[in-house]
């Protein structure tokens, strides 16, 4: 499967532990963008990455949540001590990089985190 | 900045009829992208179409037709000879065209609440 991988792809979590959610772009995508969709509601922009780089997390919440994108292996999407509002279906979407600028977004099937 | 608005949170088609789903947006940009997305019972975000706001000639993907209106910032779906496999929820999304400006959203799509299509046999 050459697409956007992420997973698990449903996570269960108590509050206050530490939930990490991944994300593998597609092949030569170095861009990588991570949204949130809470129930009967449209996803919500929450970061963009390239590789090493954080470009905009103007979507993230200020505390408790970190992305990265290394040189090397997946995205990570880190909540540290989940409360029960960031239960939720994270998606990841990657495009290619195109003379410096991202180009067309290719969504994963998501992580359904659930925190009990 | 941008908003999307879907006023139907909810529409219902008779399979192989048409059905429009509606979706307006407000920018002051002149250059973007506009997009919907299906979202089946699987949660699997699937790219249905797309529009070049530059463009006047509307998007068509085989069954799946926009009329953009970009003075009215309205950007609607047709869906003809509905069939049962489209029943999903709808999304409209925006995008700003991508530039090499820290400051601003590089990119990222900003989805509007969806609307969910029911499709009777």
């Amino acid at each position: 499967n050459a697409g956007v991988m992420q997973n698990p792809r449903h996570l269960v979590r108590r509050r206050g532990q530490e939930a990490r959610l991944r994300c593998s772009p597609m092949k030569g995508h170095s861009h990588v963008y991570w949204y949130r969709q809470l129930p009967e509601e449209g996803l919500k922009f929450m970061v963009y990455l390239q590789k090493e780089n954080i470009i905009d997390e103007s979507g993230m919440p200020k505390e408790r949540f970190s992305a990265e994108f290394p040189k090397e292996g997946p995205s990570i999407l880190r909540i540290q001590q989940v409360v029960r509002g960031d239960s939720a279906a994270y998606f990841c979407a990657s495009s290619p990089g195109t003379q410096g600028l991202p180009g067309p977004q290719h969504f994963g099937d998501g992580t359904r985190l659930s925190i009990l | 900045a941008q908003t999307v608005t879907q006023s139907q949170p909810e529409m219902s088609v008779q399979e192989a009829e048409t059905v429009t789903l509606s979706c307006t947006y407000d920018t002051s940009e002149s250059d973007y992208y506009l997009f919907w997305y299906k979202q089946p019972p699987s949660r699997q975000m699937i790219l249905v179409i797309r529009q070049e706001a530059y463009k006047q000639q509307n998007a068509t993907e085989n069954r799946f037709s926009v009329n953009f209106q970009k003075a009215a910032k309205s950007f609607s779906l047709k869906i003809s000879d509905s069939q049962l496999g489209d029943a999903a929820m709808y999304f409209c999304a925006y995008r700003s065209p991508s530039t090499w400006d820290y400051g601003g959203s590089q990119g990222n799509l900003i989805f509007g609440k969806g609307t969910k299509l029911s499709v009777k046999p």
